[in-house]
């Protein structure tokens, strides 16, 4: 089946630092990918979608120049925290969709702290 | 606008009884609809989902949904309950003939008992 790939895992950063994390389709082609943002015990909060070649969509309410999004391949996209503060802290999933099978495949998330 | 609802925040069974997870749906056309399961600090995982076609659909790890229309629902059931089921169960929907978005709802914590 469909895979995605997210890196890293886990990662922790200070105050004022830049994050970024990658999310990879492995054996599909996904011009569209979307990120999310989960906070504990709660869904997942859509931020953007990124489509491959053109500037990511941003929902209502999320900064553009904080959450930097970039879509260079049908494969990558990646999301770029910008100086991180501690209220970005959470778990950021990413995920793909397969326009050949109608799936929507998702990244295994990254735990952001920031200290 | 498309929205989902799961109305259980928990659902608690016993193992080896059936189970189900509530989800209802409202969007302007016709729904995409899925199920994803996530266990603790990882992503999503795949259960099953509807497209078109028959309405009773057969997923991953036994788990099986019913697409009723006319009840704008998509329960998600498994017959038998087993310890390793307990997790937080995600229904999301998509208008067939809007954007790509998939709409979550808040998500169902299932625990099975022992």
């Amino acid at each position: 089946g469909a895979v995605v790939s997210q890196h890293p895992s886990r990662v922790i950063c200070k105050s004022g630092t830049s994050v970024k994390i990658e999310c990879r389709s492995l054996d599909f082609q996904a011009t569209t990918m979307f990120w999310y943002r989960q906070f504990p015990k709660k869904s997942l909060m859509l931020m953007a979608t990124s489509n491959e070649g053109s500037k990511a969509t941003y929902e209502q309410g999320v900064e553009k120049d904080k959450f930097l999004i970039n879509h260079a391949s049908l494969t990558l996209s990646t999301l770029t925290v910008t100086s991180a503060h501690p209220e970005d802290s959470s778990f950021y999933i990413c995920s793909a969709r397969d326009l050949m099978a109608e799936d929507y495949t998702f990244g295994s998330g990254t735990r952001l702290t920031v200290v | 606008a498309q929205s989902v609802a799961q109305p259980e925040d928990q659902v608690n069974v016993a193992e080896g009884n059936p189970l189900t997870v509530k989800c209802t749906y409202s969007v302007s056309g016709n729904p995409y609809l899925f199920w994803y399961v996530q266990y603790p600090n990882r992503g999503l995982q795949f259960l099953l989902k509807y497209i078109t076609g028959d309405n009773l659909v057969k997923g991953s790890y036994g788990f099986e949904a019913e697409f009723n229309k006319s009840q704008t629902s998509f329960h998600l059931k498994k017959p038998s309950a087993l310890v390793s089921d307990s997790a937080l169960y995600f229904c999301a929907v998509r208008d067939i003939k809007g954007n790509e978005k998939l709409t979550f709802g808040t998500g169902t914590r299932l625990t099975i008992i022992p």
